[in-house]
């Protein structure tokens, strides 16, 4: 799905160096998440934007930032990477209609890698 | 929060078996069910939900079923192919418009 990228797709970093992944669309949705993926754990919710003004915390949101420069863009920062912040990153989309769905539409994915 | 619990944590099944994954939640106010199949290597994607008011919906070889009195549904997926191979994950949404929270995934491996 070309409507949701992410960049850079794949980073290799060192402990206590600052990154940022950055997601944009052009689906025009106004909600914006960044997930992490583990083996296991499945997907996990760092941050989300309902909107431009809003940002809200998710289960794993310690070690980590965000900035929504606008409804298109959604940046997700770690201040000081650190080993155990290896993973895969998504950033996802959605627009709820009028029934109550809530499709998610997924970013292609940003492997992280902190040595 | 809303706690989901998705079982098995793997699944290996022989091609044309049915495979079922079930998903357990907390928050009775939950309302609104997804299903994601992520094959590998790709990002995940919407294969089915359902919302309270429903019981079960179909959609060719899939089907879901909802059972809010025990807070539980279902993945159903009949006459199994290779390509079903894939980790699938549930999820739920505890309130109007809220956000969703995702079970831990199910491997499902569909054996020729």
């Amino acid at each position: 799905d070309a409507d949701v990228t992410q960049t850079p797709r794949n980073r290799i970093t060192k402990t206590g160096k600052r990154i940022m992944l950055e997601c944009s669309q052009t689906k025009g949705h106004d909600r914006m998440y960044w997930y992490r993926q583990d083996p296991g754990l499945g997907l996990r919710l760092i941050y989300y934007s309902f909107d431009v003004k809003d940002i809200n915390k998710g289960e794993i949101s310690d070690g980590y930032s965000v900035s929504r420069q606008a409804q298109a863009k959604f940046s997700l920062s770690l201040e000081s990477a650190i080993p155990n912040q290896t993973a895969l990153y998504f950033c996802a989309t959605s627009d709820p209609d009028r029934g109550g769905a809530d499709t998610q539409y997924f970013g292609p994915g940003t492997r992280l890698t902190v040595l | 929060g809303e706690n989901v619990e998705q079982h098995p944590s793997t699944l290996s099944v022989q091609e044309g078996d049915s495979a079922v994954i079930k998903c357990t939640y907390s928050d009775s106010a939950s309302n609104y069910f997804p299903w994601y199949k992520q094959e590998l290597g790709k990002r995940p994607q919407l294969i089915i939900d359902i919302r309270s008011n429903v019981g079960e919906k179909k959609d060719q070889r899939i089907a879901v079923t909802l059972n809010k009195t025990a807070k539980h549904f279902s993945l159903h997926i009949t006459e199994t192919q290779p390509e079903d191979s894939a980790v699938y994950f549930c999820a739920t949404r505890g309130s109007t418009l809220g956000r969703l929270y995702f079970g831990r995934g199910t491997q499902l491996t569909v054996w020729p």
